[in-house]
């Protein structure tokens, strides 16, 4: 059973960068056709996907948050992260960290998620 | 990139009531559309991928259909442990982007 859990920093200051860390067991980051995903939600907002990173490791980001995020990969800790830069209170959320199943899986989108966690934008 | 647009943004059904929410991509996704659960305070769940098929554990009275540009969610008798906001999300293309999401709440 694949299992994800996200940790960081849960208040950031605005102008910093926000960094967060999926911490991924019962799978690895470097196989299989995954895509590894973050995605944001808002507090009462639904849900807005940021990018991926694929087991290859090329990379796709939202286009409305492009200039600002990296997402990469740490295979010897089978981990992945999400830097958003210059952030600001509309970057307050719970982020997500989520697999991606490609369309000729079984399961395709995001079956396994992370927690969540809520990350505050404030001074 | 692909919007997706969800209708109703919300509804309100008695128990037992048929829900149809409907998802409209701008441009022609396949099937490669998912559905997502969400309770409030909980983590999105996987409904039905490949725009029809139900992810195992998920009640029958679950379903979807479409291919294209439409789609449609349908519980066909709405329970009490149905409440939640659905997505629609494409997957065909990055940005995999989400709908903007339908409350389903009991009338």
């Amino acid at each position: 059973q694949v299992q994800l859990q996200e940790s960081g920093p849960g208040l950031v200051k605005p102008s910093e960068t926000l960094s967060l860390t999926c911490t991924v067991s019962g799978g690895s980051v470097s196989s299989g056709s995954y895509y590894w995903s973050w995605i944001r939600q808002p507090p009462g907002k639904g849900l807005e996907w940021i990018g991926y990173i694929y087991y290859s490791g090329n990379t796709n980001y939202n286009p409305s948050l492009k200039s600002r995020v990296t997402i990469s990969v740490d295979t010897s800790n089978n981990q992945f992260s999400l830097k958003l830069t210059s952030v600001t209170a509309a970057d307050t959320a719970v982020y997500y960290c989520a697999r991606g199943a490609p369309y000729y899986y079984d399961s395709s989108g995001y079956l396994y998620w992370g927690q969540g966690t809520l990350v505050t934008v404030s001074s | 990139d692909i919007q997706m647009t969800q209708s109703p943004s919300s509804l309100s059904a008695s128990v037992g009531d048929r829900v149809t929410i409907t998802c409209r991509a701008s441009q022609g996704i396949s099937n490669f559309l998912a559905w997502y659960q969400q309770k409030p305070g909980k983590v999105p769940k996987l409904l039905i991928y490949a725009a029809s098929t139900l992810q195992s554990g998920v009640p029958s009275r679950f379903s979807g259909s479409g291919s294209g540009t439409d789609f449609t969610l349908t519980i066909s008798s709405l329970q009490p442990e149905d409440v939640a906001t659905f997505y629609c999300q494409n997957y065909n293309s990055a940005p995999w982007t989400f709908g903007q999401g339908t409350k389903v709440e009991i009338k």
